[in-house]
């Protein structure tokens, strides 16, 4: 089984819906990154969290890790088509020299935002 | 600040060959890791340098292997290829001002025939 599982797998939404997308660990994550990518090109960027509770927004993109940092989740407002995309969470399991470097990823959440 | 960039975009090659390719990450930054990224196993972690010292691999034949130069360019290697190691290859880069975030380059495309 997946370390990391993320869902929905696919999430298709009207523009202007709200959406929300998880993942969960069985392991205590150590850092927590959500990632865009368009289909065969690298990944983009968007958020890292690091401590339990720990809230970050940026524009419309909203990802919370929660208290006992085995869950996070990715929130988006009023989506529009550029939104479209896979979301993949990506997180450092395990402390110390065993995470040097390593994300462990989810399988992805492909978003399709109909206008 | 120029982004991470890795090269070629696209390579095809024959089974058996062998293939080498190319990171170059943000400046500044001194980690860098390698990525797969496939269908069917998604994304998997390859190996992670910093400071030309291979810190963490990941569960991959030895045939993949990698060095990092005193620049901070890595560059992997993946000798006798087989059809199932046709793949998306990203890398990314970490460890400049900002912290422990990874940047990712736009991947190489290889693809075995």
């Amino acid at each position: 089984s997946q370390e990391l599982e993320q869902s929905p797998q696919s999430l298709i939404v009207q523009e202007g819906k709200n959406l929300t997308i998880n993942c969960t660990s069985s392991k205590t994550l150590y850092g927590l990154y959500w990632y865009k990518q368009k289909y065969g090109e690298g990944l983009i960027f968007l958020m890292m969290l690091q401590k339990g509770g720990e809230e970050k927004s940026h524009e419309k993109i909203t990802a919370k890790l929660d208290e006992k940092k085995q869950q996070s989740s990715l929130h988006i407002t009023a989506s529009q088509p550029s939104h479209a995309g896979i979301y993949l969470c990506g997180a450092e399991i395990g402390a110390g020299g065993t995470s040097y470097g390593k994300l462990t990823f989810g399988q992805g959440t492909i978003l399709t935002v109909h206008p | 600040k120029a982004g991470v960039t890795q090269t070629p975009r696209y390579l095809i090659k024959t089974r058996g060959q062998q293939v080498t390719l190319s990171c170059s990450p943000i400046s500044g930054h001194r980690s860098v890791s390698w990525y797969q990224q496939t269908p069917g196993q998604g994304l998997q972690f390859l190996f992670e340098y910093f400071s030309e010292t291979q810190r963490n691999k990941g569960n991959f034949p030895g045939r993949f292997s990698g060095r990092q130069f005193s620049n901070s360019r890595s560059e992997m290697n993946v000798s006798t290829l087989e059809l199932g190691d046709s793949a998306l290859y990203l890398c990314a880069s970490s460890g400049g001002q900002g912290g422990y975030e990874q940047y990712f380059g736009p991947g190489t495309r290889l693809t075995v025939t």
